[in-house]
């Protein structure tokens, strides 16, 4: 069966920078794309950005962009997002989640447990 | 980008009730639109996708429509399992995804 399994909880100081991971398992990783997705706490839900397995191509939302890096290992069906420059508002729940496209960004059909990045000095 | 705007922000029903989420988009989407359920503590699922395309696993309780700018979904008798979070999607204007401020129903 499909499964996306994250990195575990992480604390960053204002300024540093966190890098959440995302293993795929129980389907052909370079077929699909993955999307990263946060919820700050009590909020609604932000779209990160997206990935695609085959190709590398992304796509990450402009209020994001230049703070975030999103990369794949295909060797070990791994997807990685990288977020600098960390603030306090950075606090939330990142999810990964899996695109059935791998052409480009449309839906989320599988989804990771969930990576609580915490912000605080 | 495009605006998704849920409403109600809450609602409470019975069990065994009709519920009606509305999802209005700031422009037309084309159909490209998804429902996500999501629990307390839990990754959101997948729900419908398409407007109306039930997800493998769903409950066929649950379903949607619409068209341009206006979509539903609706839980037809809604069971205690369906306490949660419910969220519209849009990925016509890709790639800036949004999601609707969500919908929280509950049960009396």
């Amino acid at each position: 069966q499909v499964q996306l399994v994250q990195s575990g909880a992480e604390v960053r100081k204002p300024g540093a920078s966190v890098k959440v991971s995302c293993q795929a398992s129980g389907y052909a990783f370079t077929n699909y794309g993955i999307h990263w997705v946060r919820q700050a706490p009590g909020q609604g839900l932000e779209w990160m950005g997206w990935i695609s397995a085959y190709n590398g191509n992304t796509n990450y939302a402009q209020r994001i962009q230049g703070r975030v890096t999103m990369t794949t290992d295909t060797s070990t069906n791994t997807a990685y997002m990288d977020l600098r420059g960390l603030k306090s508002d950075d606090t939330a729940v990142y999810f990964c989640a899996r695109d059935p496209s791998r052409l480009g960004p449309t839906i989320f059909d599988y989804w990771g447990q969930g990576t609580l990045v915490t912000v605080s000095s | 980008d495009i605006q998704m705007t849920q409403s109600p922000a809450s609602l409470s029903a019975s069990v065994g009730d009709t519920v009606t989420i509305t999802c209005r988009a700031s422009q037309a989407i084309s159909n490209s639109l998804a429902w996500y359920q999501q629990k307390p503590g839990k990754a959101p699922n997948l729900l419908l996708y398409a407007v109306s395309g039930l997800q493998s696993g769903v409950p066929s309780r649950f379903s949607g429509s619409g068209s341009g700018t206006d979509y539903t979904l609706t839980i037809t008798s809604l069971q205690p399992e369906d306490c949660a979070t419910y969220y519209c999607q849009q990925y016509y204007d890709t790639p800036a995804l949004t999601f609707g401020g969500g919908t929280t129903v509950e049960i009396k």
